[in-house]
């Protein structure tokens, strides 16, 4: 058990819907990170957070947001969602924004139909 | 384009022998690395990372060697036990461009008793 827990497990949807993704990081740890594996891309990141605020963006499309929250959970909004949407959503967290190792969620699997 | 490569999708060893998964790495600004175990349906577990200022990092089974001028880095399992069975994924990471990490495209380990 990494500390890192995301909900729900599982989410299924209908193409056009929107949804939002939890996660609350370990104790302590401000950088919460939001990572997606599909079949086709494997792991990519996504966006950083760090203390409230983006610190980084990956490959994230428009129509996905996040935020943290000041008590450092995080929600990913995914709106407008296609079939190719479909995939695992990962949080995950570390102390500092920078050099750290990062603790991974046990992920959100999306499917949409 | 693939920063980060594993080049065999899959590997198979048997138990109590030495399990040795590869990865490169094409951005020299990568400077932190490390491994992750991966089983399906859950999320990567830290396993063990380096920094590009050692050359190796040790930690029980789990041997991690780094080789900055081929852009190379290596885990070592010994002795390999059944339980490693898993999908292992390489990472990295630039300091100086945030903490996101980078993954290979994973190997699949699979030990024989």
């Amino acid at each position: 058990d990494s500390g890192v827990t995301q909900t729900p497990k599982h989410l299924i949807t209908a193409t056009g819907q929107r949804v939002t993704l939890r996660c609350s990081p370990r104790s302590g740890d401000l950088s919460v990170y939001w990572y997606q594996q599909s079949l086709d891309q494997g792991l990519q990141f996504l966006i950083q957070y760090y203390n409230g605020e983006e610190r980084a963006k990956g490959n994230i499309l428009e129509r996905f947001s996040a935020q943290q929250f000041p008590d450092l959970h995080s929600e990913l909004n995914l709106s407008s969602l296609e079939l190719g949407d479909s995939a695992l959503y990962f949080c995950a967290s570390s102390t500092r924004p920078r050099g750290e190792t990062q603790y991974f969620g046990p992920g959100t699997r999306l499917l949409v139909l | 384009d693939q920063q980060v490569k594993q080049n065999s999708p899959s590997l198979s060893v048997q138990e109590g022998r030495i399990s040795i998964l590869n990865c490169d790495y094409t951005n020299s600004m990568f400077d932190y690395f490390l491994w992750y175990k991966k089983y399906p349906a859950e999320g990567p577990t830290f396993l063990i990372s380096i920094s590009s200022i050692k050359d190796k990092n040790e930690d029980g089974r789990f041997t991690v060697f780094l080789n900055k001028s081929a852009k190379h880095l290596s885990l070592h399992i010994v002795p390999s036990q059944p339980g490693d069975s898993a999908v292992y994924f390489c990472a990295a990471s630039a300091t100086n461009a945030g903490n996101m990490l980078t993954f290979g495209g994973g190997t699949r380990l699979m030990v024989k008793p």
